[in-house]
């Protein structure tokens, strides 16, 4: 069965600083990956995706992340933090053969300190 | 072009009441897929349907159901309310091809009383 897990509930960074969000899962085909993020109130939105080629995927709000097939791994990284990027962030993966089905993560909530 | 509508965003509902959200997608798309968010279990995908059919379905009971009609507007409804049920039902739209992204309305945040 697929699966996802996202290492740490709760990060903190200062303003400016690398944000790196952890992201594991578990699958017996290649995955179909995402990365969302969910403002108070909000809905989710989708911050990139993972299909096929190339393994470095380039996000919105300059969020990237890297497919690691080895690793079994899709980390989500910022170079430098900014006030607005405080928010809930969830890694998803889609069932293969499911169709649309996503499986996330429990959510990782990041905190921007000034 | 117009994303994802979900109506109404907010309702206060009693205990063995019924619920109806609706959910309309982005124009073209034919997939809609529901999922349940709550604190203590996340996010949980609740059904999906696609060219009126639904094509997969989580692991809720049958209080919960849906459909979608031809023009790919969807409802979901909740029968015999338990205190339980009260979460954000979220609604996300896509084309329907396994590679292509989901893209997720605001929610209706539920609460039963």
């Amino acid at each position: 069965a697929q699966s996802v897990t996202q290492l740490g509930s709760h990060v903190s960074v200062s303003e400016g600083a690398l944000v790196l969000l952890r992201c594991n899962y578990s699958s017996s085909v290649p995955p179909y990956l995402f990365w969302y993020v969910q403002y108070p109130n909000q809905g989710l939105q989708l911050l990139l995706k993972y299909t096929t080629g190339a393994t470095l995927v380039k996000g919105i709000n300059g969020f990237e992340a890297e497919f690691k097939k080895s690793e079994t791994s899709f980390h989500l990284t910022k170079p430098s933090a900014h006030m607005s990027d405080a928010a809930e962030y969830f890694c998803a993966v889609r069932v293969s053969g499911g169709y649309n089905k996503l499986i996330f993560g429990a959510g990782t909530r990041l905190a921007v300190h000034p | 072009k117009a994303g994802v509508t979900q109506t109404p965003r907010y309702l206060i509902k009693t205990r063995g009441q019924q619920v109806t959200l609706s959910c309309s997608p982005i124009s073209g798309h034919r997939s809609v897929s529901w999922y349940q968010q709550t604190p203590g279990q996340g996010l949980q995908f609740l059904f999906e349907y696609f060219s009126e059919t639904q094509r997969n379905k989580g692991n809720f009971p049958g209080r919960f159901s849906g459909r979608q009609f031809s023009n790919s507007r969807s409802e979901m409804n909740v029968s015999t309310l338990e205190l339980g049920d009260s979460a954000l039902y979220l609604c996300a739209s896509s084309q329907g091809a396994e590679n292509t992204e989901a893209f997720f309305g605001q929610g209706t945040r539920l609460t039963v009383v």
